[in-house]
This record gives C-alpha cells, sequence and structure tokens, in this order.
C-alpha cells in the first residue's frame, strides 16, 4: 500500500529555534499534501493543505509565517515552524493523497512528536 | 459546529464484548473512511466506504455507511486488547477536503 514517511518523528529543542519537518511520499506521487495538529487523546486538526508548486492553503487560525510550508515536488512537502514556543508543542501528522479524483483516500506519516523546553 | 460528530468518544470494555461506535453528520458525503490510531503513530486506513448502504467487513470489523450517506457506523464483535486505539471517521463532502470526526478513544480490558 501507500506509504508515507515522515522525518523526524521526535523532536525537543529550545524555545525560539526553528524547526522543519519532512513529509515524503515513498511509492506514490502526491499532488497534494496536509499537515495536521493533533492533541493527546484529541483528534486530527486540518492546519494547511499543501499543493505541488503553488502556495499552501492555511485553515482559519493558522499563522502561515509560523508554520511555513514548502511542497517543491511531487513526493515531499515541509512544515517549518519558525521560532517555536512551548505553546506550539504537541504531534504533528502528515498525510498524501495520490493523484486523480479528489476522494482517494488520505495516507498518514508517522507523525512528529515536537517538544519545545 | 462538528461537521462530524462521533460518539462514544469514550469506551472501555472487557475482552470479548461487542461495540459500536458511530459517526453521525447533517452533510452527505460522497465517501466515508474510519481511520485506527496508536500512541505515537499516524492514523491507519481501515476501510473506505463510498455507496449509500454499503456495508464491509474487516475480519471482527463491521463497516455501514448509511443509506442517505450522512451517518456510518463501526461494529466490533468480540473485542481483544489489541483492538484498543483512537477510532477516527473522516468523511469526503462535495469538495475534496476530508474532515474528521472527534474520534473514539477504545480501551479492551483483558
Amino acid at each position: 500500500g501507500a506509504v508515507v514517511s515522515q522525518h523526524p518523528s521526535w523532536v525537543i529543542c529550545k524555545s525560539g529555534t526553528s524547526v522543519k519537518i519532512e513529509c515524503r511520499s515513498l511509492d506514490f506521487q502526491a499532488t497534494t499534501m496536509f499537515w495536521y495538529r493533533q492533541f493527546p487523546k484529541q483528534s486530527l486538526m486540518l492546519m494547511a493543505t499543501s499543493n505541488e508548486g503553488s502556495k499552501a492553503t492555511y485553515e482559519q487560525g493558522v499563522e502561515k509565517d509560523k508554520f511555513l510550508i514548502n511542497h517543491a515536488s511531487l513526493t515531499l512537502s515541509t512544515l517549518t515552524v519558525t521560532s517555536a514556543h512551548p505553546e506550539d508543542s504537541s504531534f504533528y501528522i502528515c498525510s498524501a493523497r495520490t493523484t486523480g479524483t479528489p476522494n482517494q483516500p488520505q495516507h498518514f506519516g508517522d507523525g512528529t512528536r515536537l517538544s519545545i523546553l | 459546529t462538528q461537521l462530524l460528530e462521533q460518539s462514544p468518544q469514550f469506551l472501555s470494555i472487557q475482552e470479548g464484548e461487542n461495540l459500536t461506535v458511530y459517526c453521525n453528520s447533517s452533510s452527505v458525503f460522497s465517501s466515508l473512511q474510519w481511520y485506527r490510531q496508536e500512541p505515537g503513530e499516524g492514523p491507519v486506513l481501515l476501510v473506505t466506504v463510498v455507496t449509500g448502504g454499503e456495508v464491509k467487513k474487516l475480519k471482527r470489523l463491521t463497516f455501514q455507511f448509511g443509506d442517505a450517506r450522512k451517518d456510518s457506523s463501526l461494529h466490533i464483535t468480540a473485542a481483544q486488547p489489541g483492538d484498543t486505539g483512537l477510532y477516527l471517521c473522516a468523511g469526503h463532502t462535495s469538495g475534496s477536503r476530508l474532515t474528521f470526526g472527534e474520534g473514539t478513544q477504545l480501551t479492551v480490558n483483558p
């Protein structure tokens, strides 16, 4: 089946640091990738939709200057949390959808646990 | 207002019991997926349903899509401790956006 790789799986860093998270589709091309944030025992909250070769679409309330998204190729999207603070600590998950009809199921990475000290 | 309402949010049962998780909406979905997620991992797709009234079975799991494509259920027979996890329903509306339910945290005690 479709595989999505997310790296790193765990990051601990000091407040004020910028952190980059990578999301790769390993065996398929993904025109669209999605970035989610998840708090413990809660559902996934969509942060932004990443489209290859164009600007990301951010959900209401998500600061695009804070969460920079780049989708430079059909297999890679990156999320950079700039000047991270303790309130940015969370579980970040990406997903990718195969090209084709929009209703194709999404395949998820294993997430990145971000802890800001 | 949550587009997809999932219930119950928490469920703790004994091994061998049966359970049903519900996913309801006032919106029509072109397709609906069920995922299972374990702590520290991403959600894993269990099933996709697209046709109103559709029933799919995956071993001890039975998924049903409502006739009007507004609701779905997941039934687990003879639950096992390995079934413990967060179960998420997610649906596509007329657009391409995938909307998630609030999730059901299932704990199966041995």
